[in-house]
This record gives structure tokens, sequence and C-alpha cells, in this order.
């Protein structure tokens, strides 16, 4: 059990451009799950996946973001055309897919917008 | 909608002591599951423990316990003999059971300090 990878530790980026994350989830876990923790609050769910499958997805989770799980593997999460609102910690979990499984995080990005 | 509430922003105890850190809750559901997470500084979450709404047995993990109010929608996590690895941010979280797609609805955090 490697644990959840989640790569670039850190992003900075100008207002304006766009970003891709990318997390490996534990290897036997097929929910893969996206947070985003602002400073001095808690995670907030944005999106989740069975296997390749994107099941839900937050209303905070506006039309400049978008995730993708190819092959029910790693994910990528994507902000387009960032603004300064979308500077926060994104958190990826995983777990398995039986109801009850507690999430395992990986360490997060943490995004600044300039 | 579920929301979680944790009124204790920081909190700090004596190395070997007991601190209780609070969480409230509100939801219609009937089953659930509460989970206490840990977050150190720059580190990443960390599971403490978890409580079945279903189960009227208070969970226990070694120096860490709760106390499941379910009339009261209550679920605090009571820290027996503190060490200083303890200090980390802890997050009440809540789930809604299977069918929910166990999305993780979480309070805003207690800054718990381990003081010499």
């Amino acid at each position: 059990d490697t644990g959840v990878s989640q790569n670039p530790r850190h992003k900075i980026t100008k207002r304006g451009q766009n970003v891709t994350f990318r997390c490996d989830p534990i290897s036997e876990h097929n929910r893969l799950y996206w947070y985003r923790q602002t400073l001095g609050q808690g995670p907030e769910f944005l999106t989740y996946f069975q296997n390749e499958a994107q099941l839900e997805k937050s209303r905070l989770l506006s039309d400049r973001f978008s995730a993708e799980r190819p092959k029910g593997s790693f994910s990528t999460l994507e902000i387009q055309r960032t603004e300064q609102g979308d500077s926060a910690m994104y958190l990826c979990a995983s777990s398995k897919d039986r109801g009850d499984q507690p999430q395992h995080f990986g360490d997060g990005t943490r995004l600044s917008i300039l | 909608a579920q929301t979680v509430t944790q009124s204790q922003p920081e909190m700090s105890v004596q190395e070997a002591e007991t601190v209780t850190l609070s969480c409230t809750y509100d939801t219609s559901e009937n089953n659930y599951y509460l989970f206490w997470y840990k977050q150190p500084p720059s580190r990443q979450m960390i599971l403490v423990i978890r409580q079945e709404a279903y189960k009227q047995q208070n969970a226990t993990e070694n120096r860490f316990s709760v106390n499941f109010q379910k009339a009261a929608k209550s679920f605090s996590l009571k820290i027996s003999d503190s060490q200083l690895g303890d200090t980390a941010m802890y997050f009440c979280a809540f789930m809604k059971p299977p069918g929910g797609g166990n999305k993780l609805t979480f309070g805003t955090g207690t800054q718990l300090k381990v003081e010499l």
C-alpha cells in the first residue's frame, strides 16, 4: 500500500492560465474523490468516480473545472482560466467500493493564483 | 443537506492529559457514518476513528474514543494521554449510507495543540 499520490505538491500560476493536477489512488481502490480545502475550512466535496465513471459533481465544480479518470486508474483535475478564488488545497482521496469503506487522502496540491 | 459543526476553533492540552473535541451534525438520515480525521501541519489527512450510526457502542481506537449521542446528533472525540504528536487539525466528517455517493461532509475543524 503506497498510499494516494498527488502531483504536483505546489502550483503557482498567473490568473487566466490553465492548470492540471494528477492523482494516483491506492491500487485496489475503485472510488476516487476530489475535494477542495481553503484556509481555515474543512475540505469540500467536488466530484467522485466509481472506476472510470464520474458519478457525482458538486455545484462548486463550475464549467471551468473538468475531471477525468481514464481506464479507472489515475485521475486528473483541470482548471481552465484560473481565477483568484481558485487558490486552495486540492485533495484527492480513494476508497474501496464497499459502501462503508473509509477514504484515504493524498498530501494535496496547493494552488496559488498570482 | 447535511451539516457538520465544530464549535471549538482551537484547543490546547497538556501532555498526558485528556481532551475532548466537540462535533454536532444535522441530518434526516437514520443510517450513516461519522468520522474523525487528523491533519498534521503540511501533512496528509489521516483517519482517526469511525462510528456507524446503527451501532450503539461507542468506537474506541487505542487512546482515541468517541461519545456518540444519536438523538442529540453529537459526536465528540476524546483523546487520552495526549502526546506531542497529537498536535494537528481535527475534522469531524459525516458520510451518508451507500447510494449517497459516499462523499464526506466536513466541519471547519479544531486546531489542537499539545503542550509540554
